[in-house]
């Protein structure tokens, strides 16, 4: 167990809907990362939250967003889903000065109809 | 961000020690190095981190000559529940932030 959690764990929606993913870090970890993972591309990273600020950001599409609490759990905002979003997204988290040490969730796995 | 690259797939037997290596010839003076191992369907899980030398902990070693242009992941004792991807990253990529590439499908047979 990371001590990460990760809610829902499966989500099945149709195309166009909006969904919204949720992630705890570990106790006292204040970054907080959201990836993707599809069959064709790997584990892509889309973006990193440290202490409710954006401090990165990889491939997110616009159709997407983030934030972070204040209480420092995450949400992952899809929107306009396509069938091309169905896939595992996973968050992580970390110590600031450690972003190369990253906890990952269990993941959620999103199928769009 | 310094490219790696490692096997894209590997087998061994139950009980064996398995080496998996990974190139970083661009390494940056500031880079760790790290190593993480994911499960079908699961998160990519950290199991090793090293500067320089040798990093050992209960789960695995890593060699890191002193060029630090490699580096080599070992397994001691491996069993079937070591079957799994495994990634070796190098530092952060700021804005691209981990780069996990493919990996190396690591397949133990009893």
């Amino acid at each position: 167990d990371s001590g990460v959690t990760q809610t829902p764990k499966h989500l099945i929606t149709a195309t166009g809907q909006r969904v919204t993913l949720r992630c705890s870090p570990r106790s006292g970890d204040l970054s907080v990362y959201w990836y993707q993972q599809s069959l064709d591309q790997g584990l892509q990273f889309l973006i990193q939250y440290y202490n409710g600020e954006e401090r990165a950001k990889g491939n997110i599409l616009e159709r997407f967003s983030a934030q972070q609490f204040p209480d420092l759990h995450s949400e992952l905002n899809l929107s306009s889903l396509e069938l091309g979003d169905s896939a595992l997204y996973f968050c992580a988290s970390s110590a600031w000065d450690q972003k190369d040490t990253q906890y990952f969730g269990p993941g959620t796995r999103l199928t769009v109809l | 961000l310094a490219k790696t690259t490692q096997p894209i797939s590997m087998d061994s037997y139950e009980g064996q020690e398995v080496n998996i290596t990974c190139s970083h010839n661009n390494i940056a003076t500031n880079d760790y190095i790290t190593w993480y191992q994911q499960f079908p369907s699961q998160g990519p899980r950290f199991i090793i981190q090293g500067y320089k030398t040798k990093v050992t902990n209960e789960v695995a070693s890593l060699f890191i000559p002193a060029d630090r242009k490699s580096s080599t992941l070992s397994l001691p004792r491996v069993s079937l529940s070591d079957t799994a991807v495994y990634y070796c990253l190098v530092g952060w990529g700021g804005a691209d932030g981990l780069t996990f590439g493919k990996g190396t499908h690591l397949i133990i047979q009893p």
